[in-house]
């Protein structure tokens, strides 16, 4: 069965600080989805990869797909106390029945 | 704003106490989903909805069943919670089930189990 690892598990930086996590398939993935968890709360979309060497940005998030499509990263750029939570990577591996498996999350802290 | 809204948000039941968790959505989704979420892990799906079909997962214990008696609505009836099925619950819901549906989330029901 395919898993998904990310790395950090956990991250603390400092506002105004880059940091990028890590998202890496034992299968190839056939669309990747970056959403970000509020603690306690649902899972919010941020963005979904399908083609190897995609790159999507949102404000100040940039995601990446690799081109062997096992991997992916996720980029803040200037990270402020907004973008804390925690991160999850999820991807289909039904064979395009939408049925998500996700990583076990980044717990992102950001230090004013 | 349309949106998938779950009752409620927090819930308390005792060990072998039958309870029933709600998600409504107004997106008219074809698909709702069902994740559990336990402590400081990845969301886990227990089964979904395309329409009226029930589709359960392999691993899904028969403690945990599920009912859609309509487009909006969709029920996880836990038949007799164990101490083990405290967790976050999740609904979610996408247009169609293929690939690269994007699934939005409601905001969760934490179960605490005494």
């Amino acid at each position: 069965s395919q898993e998904l690892e990310q790395s950090p598990q956990s991250l603390i930086v400092q506002e105004g600080k880059n940091l990028t996590i890590n998202c890496t398939s034992s299968k190839t993935l056939y669309g990747l989805y970056w959403y970000k968890q509020k603690y306690g709360e649902g899972l919010i979309f941020l963005m979904m990869l399908q083609k190897g060497g995609e790159e999507k940005s949102h404000e100040k998030i940039t995601a990446k797909l690799d081109e062997k499509k096992q991997q992916s990263s996720l980029h803040i750029t200037a990270s402020q106390p907004s973008h804390a939570g925690i991160y999850l990577c999820g991807a289909d591996p039904s064979g395009g029945y939408n049925k998500l498996i996700f990583g076990a999350g980044t717990r992102l802290a950001v230090h004013p | 704003d349309a949106m998938v809204i779950q009752n409620p948000r927090y819930q308390v039941t005792q060990f072998g106490k039958p309870v029933t968790l709600s998600c409504s959505q107004t997106l008219n989704h074809n698909v709702m989903y069902w994740y559990q979420q336990k402590s400081s892990q990845a969301p886990k799906l227990l089964f979904h909805y395309y329409d009226k079909d029930f589709n359960n997962e392999a691993d899904t214990p028969d403690n945990f069943q599920s009912r859609r008696p309509n487009t909006s609505f969709c029920f996880l009836d836990i038949r007799s919670p164990g101490l083990g099925d405290a967790a976050m619950y999740l609904c979610a819901t996408s247009r169609d089930s293929g690939s690269y549906n994007e699934q939005f989330f409601g905001p969760g029901t934490r179960l605490t189990v005494l």
